[in-house]
């Protein structure tokens, strides 16, 4: 199936600073969902995205769908304490149907206060 | 938030056990998934159901069996449960988007 890759796989921050994470695909989406996850939680769906170019914010959170459709970007504002937690990308696995998708390992984000 | 439980939320159990696991869900949503959650590996699909009664392996579906005999309830099976099953177990609906919406999550030890 499809992969995607996500870097950095880690990354400590100072609190009040911005973060950008990429994920990258070797075949082209036509979604990028970007989820994030806190300790002991499920996945929570931040953005979606369903246009090359796209760029959509929620928050101080803003996402991009690359214009080659085989990467997508978040980016965090001002980091805050509680945006801690593992960021994974999603897409449609265009070879399986039935709407599965394909996720990547995640970025796990520390701030320090 | 996306009406979605699972239970139990924890479980602990031995070797050789049957165990079920519950997603429920208040959404009406067509498609329901099973993952699990394993350090290194991220989520990986186990089981999903397109609709009442219709599922269908995921990528790691060997030792687990599912059922969907209603639109809101879709039951996780592991027969015979071993240690290499330990793990986090995710629920997850979607109606007709791309969008997954998931559980909070049973996190189950096989001693």
């Amino acid at each position: 199936g499809q992969q995607l890759n996500q870097s950095p796989q880690s990354m400590f921050i100072q609190e009040g600073e911005d973060v950008s994470m990429n994920c990258t695909s070797s075949s082209i989406f036509n979604t990028w969902l970007w989820y994030k996850q806190d300790p002991g939680e499920g996945p929570v769906l931040l953005i979606a995205l369903y246009k090359a170019g796209e760029l959509t914010s929620n928050g101080r959170l803003t996402a991009q769908f690359g214009i080659t459709r085989k990467d997508s970007f978040l980016n965090i504002s001002a980091s805050i304490p509680s945006d801690v937690g593992i960021y994974f990308c999603a897409g449609p696995d265009s070879g399986a149907g039935s709407y599965q998708l394909t996720f990547g390992k995640g970025t796990k984000l520390s701030v320090i206060p | 938030d996306a009406g979605i439980t699972q239970s139990p939320r924890h479980k602990v159990t031995e070797t050789g056990t049957p165990v079920t696991l519950r997603c429920h869900q208040t959404e009406n949503h067509r498609y329901m998934y099973w993952y699990r959650q394993d350090p290194g590996h991220g989520l990986r699909l186990i089981h999903y159901s397109y609709g009442v009664k219709d599922t269908d392996k995921g990528e790691v579906s060997d030792g687990y069996s599912v059922s969907r005999s209603k639109t809101e309830d879709f039951l996780l099976t592991l027969e015979s449960a071993t240690s290499s099953q330990t793990s986090v177990y995710f629920c997850a609906i979607s109606g007709i988007a791309d969008e997954q919406f998931f559980g909070p999550g049973t996190r189950l030890t096989v001693l």
